[in-house]
């Protein structure tokens, strides 16, 4: 069975601190690996990874993927309380032929207080 | 304005009264999908579809039909909700292979 977890499955920090989202998968025929933040609604993409050791940076965000190790880390620096929110990791999975599955992580609460 | 629209956002029915949740994207993207959210088991694919025609089944496909006879539409049904099927659906579109665009979402509660 294919999974994706994550850790911590919530975290609060305060403005300022630096914090590190993990997301580890067990899948089979791996493609990709996506990092998606979720406030009161619908998911917004973040980044997606597919080569191993490679950062990719959006601002005080950044993402890493290992895939020998089978993980993925996003960190975010000096926070703010707009970066509270649900912060989710999911797997792009080959399920046969050109057919491709996502499949989510539970998902990180982090919460920034001012 | 590139979206992904859900409807209906709200809708309260009741146990075997058949309903459909309809999802249109106007970003010409091939892959639609299907999600379902509950608190402590995050976003499952329910459905999802490659092209027009192609559909395939998720991790939680039991209760829901699909179809995509069209490329910018991909209807979710349920022929007999049951309580079991209250949550929030997302409806999302990519390019192949590429990230997801995610509806609004429409919370469903069934009685």
């Amino acid at each position: 069975e294919d999974k994706v977890v994550q850790s911590p499955l919530s975290l609060v920090v305060h403005e300022g601190d630096t914090v590190t989202l993990n997301c580890s998968y067990e899948v089979t025929n791996f493609r990709s690996l996506l990092w998606y933040k979720q406030e009161k609604k619908a998911p917004t993409f973040l980044f997606m990874l597919t080569s191993s050791g490679i950062e990719k940076k959006s601002g005080r965000l950044s993402s890493i993927l290992d895939k020998k190790e089978l993980f993925s880390i996003l960190n975010i620096t000096a926070t703010q309380t707009g970066d509270s929110a649900v912060y989710l990791c999911a797997a792009f999975i080959n399920s046969g032929g050109s057919n491709y599955k996502l499949t989510f992580g539970k998902g990180t609460l982090l919460t920034v207080n001012p | 304005e590139a979206q992904v629209t859900q409807n209906p956002r709200y809708l309260i029915t009741v146990t075997g009264k058949k309903l459909t949740v309809t999802c249109s994207q106007n970003m010409n993207h091939e892959y639609m999908s299907w999600y379902r959210q509950d608190p402590g088991l995050g976003l499952r694919q329910i459905y999802y579809s490659m092209n027009v025609e192609v559909t395939d089944k998720g991790d939680v496909p039991e209760g829901y039909k699909v179809s995509r006879k069209e490329k910018r539409n991909f209807p979710l049904i349920l022929e007999s909700p049951s309580p079991n099927q209250t949550s929030l659906y997302f409806c999302a579109s990519g390019a192949s292979r590429q990230p997801q665009h995610f509806g609004d979402g429409t919370r469903l509660s069934i009685l």
